[in-house]
């Protein structure tokens, strides 16, 4: 059965720190991993992966993805308070539906 | 370019009613899926369609739960006979091709009393 596993599953932090989420992968055909913020409503698009090594960033934000050791991360430097959120790991594999992990819960205190 | 359109964003419905939620994909997808959200759970895939057809519904009940994407109009997901264990945040997503990235709906809230 195809898994995602994030990492931590909630943590709190000071404005400016900088966080790493963890997500870890089991999945046949995996073609892409994507990364999605969800405030109190619809997951909002952040990025997709599908290239091991391949840094994408938007803004203070950027993913990373490791196909040999099957796990990707997600880095937000000098974070703020609307950054909190529950950010949703996914995979893409040879079928089309996504597989999510539970999420890790981002807190960012002022 | 409005995003995924989902109503209700509400719907509380009774044991045993019916409920009917709507989604409509951005403009330009033809891909559609919906999922379901439980409280401190990730969201579980339930059906893929595209126009007029079901492309894999793996993850949908199998009684009580239906889904359509007609030619014209909204894609429908329909629960019959709801029971509690079916409140939860049911989300739609959109998708330009497949695979490809999903974009998500605001979510219905069913609530089953």
């Amino acid at each position: 059965e195809d898994k995602v596993v994030q990492s931590p599953l909630s943590l709190v932090v000071h404005e400016g720190d900088t966080v790493t989420l963890n997500c870890s992968y089991e999945v046949t055909n995996f073609r892409s991993l994507l990364w999605y913020k969800q405030e109190k409503k619809a997951p909002t698009f952040l990025f997709m992966l599908t290239s091991s090594g391949i840094e994408k960033k938007s803004g203070r934000l950027s993913s990373i993805l490791d196909k040999k050791e099957l796990f990707s991360i997600l880095n937000i430097t000098a974070t703020q308070t609307g950054d909190s959120a529950v950010y949703l790991c996914a995979c893409l594999s040879g079928n089309t539906p996504l597989v999510f992990g539970k999420g890790t819960r981002l807190s960012v205190i002022a | 370019n409005a995003g995924v359109m989902q109503n209700p964003r509400h719907l509380v419905r009774r044991r045993g009613q019916e409920a009917r939620l709507r989604c409509s994909p951005m403009k330009g997808h033809s891909h559609v899926y919906w999922y379901r959200q439980l409280p401190e759970e990730g969201l579980k895939f339930m059906v893929y369609l595209q126009k007029e057809n079901i492309i894999d519904e793996s993850g949908m009940p199998k009684e009580r739960f239906s889904a359509e994407f007609p030619k014209e109009g909204p894609s429908i997901l329909r629960i019959q006979q709801v029971v509690r264990g079916d409140s939860a945040a049911y989300f739609c997503a959109s998708s330009p091709r497949a695979p490809g990235e999903q974009y998500f709906g605001p979510g219905t809230r069913l609530t089953v009393t």
